[in-house]
């Protein structure tokens, strides 16, 4: 199993520009999960979804950040506007609903 | 919302030493995990604790879930260089629920 995938590993861009951040979650499993981890704030959820559908997205920061699951194996985290202080590293993890999450390798992202 | 403080915070360890580090929270979980970092990496699940009491091994690792549900430790043992990482804690309500986690501890181990 190739595992949670993310792209990009690492993301650059200049204040105001839109960002999306991907991810294909492990095959058959049917939560999935965004997180961002900073320095100051450490690993904070941001949104999750059960089977495709939006559950809690109460970590979601600002309405800047939305996030869609069109299908079982696809998931987006859009930023727009993006902000410097939005720079963290986002992971994407999945699970086959007993709970235990398998974490993706993450995209670094840096908001000029 | 729910707080789960981990310590230490960091810890600089001989190889060969026994290392501890705890998580407390101000309520209730139902299932406790272990996670570690490796540097440019996603956490990596150590284990997993489903029930109030059980004392879990992994290899050189051992986790114990609290019987008041509300703390986990997690033992390492004659500790090897490539231990090193980051260390997170992470409580769960019920299966499918979110994670809320620790601060980490970092681990440094010396050759």
């Amino acid at each position: 199993d190739a595992g949670v995938i993310q792209s990009p590993r690492h993301e650059v861009t200049e204040m105001g520009q839109e960002v999306t951040l991907r991810c294909k979650p492990i095959s058959g499993h049917d939560y999935l999960f965004w997180y961002r981890q900073t320095m100051m704030r450490g690993l904070e959820l941001l949104i999750y979804f059960n089977n495709n559908v939006p559950i809690d997205d109460s970590g979601m920061p600002e309405d800047r950040f939305s996030a869609k699951m069109p299908n079982a194996s696809f998931s987006t985290l859009k930023i727009q506007p993006s902000e410097p202080r939005d720079s963290a590293v986002y992971f994407c993890a999945s699970s086959f609903t007993r709970g235990e999450q398998f974490f993706g390798p993450g995209t670094r992202l840096t908001v000029l | 919302g729910q707080q789960l403080n981990q310590s230490p915070q960091s810890m600089f360890i001989q190889e060969g030493e026994d290392v501890s580090m705890n998580c407390t929270s101000s309520s209730i979980f139902n299932t406790w995990l272990w996670y570690k970092q490796d540097p440019g990496e996603g956490p990596v699940l150590l284990i997993a604790l489903y029930k109030a009491g059980e004392l879990t091994s992994n290899g050189r690792l051992t986790a114990q879930f609290g019987i008041t549900r509300k703390d986990s430790f997690l033992n390492i043992s004659a500790s090897i260089p490539s231990d090193v990482g980051i260390y997170f804690c992470a409580g769960q309500l019920y299966a499918g629920n979110m994670l809320t986690f620790g601060g980490g501890t970092r681990l440094m181990v010396k050759p």
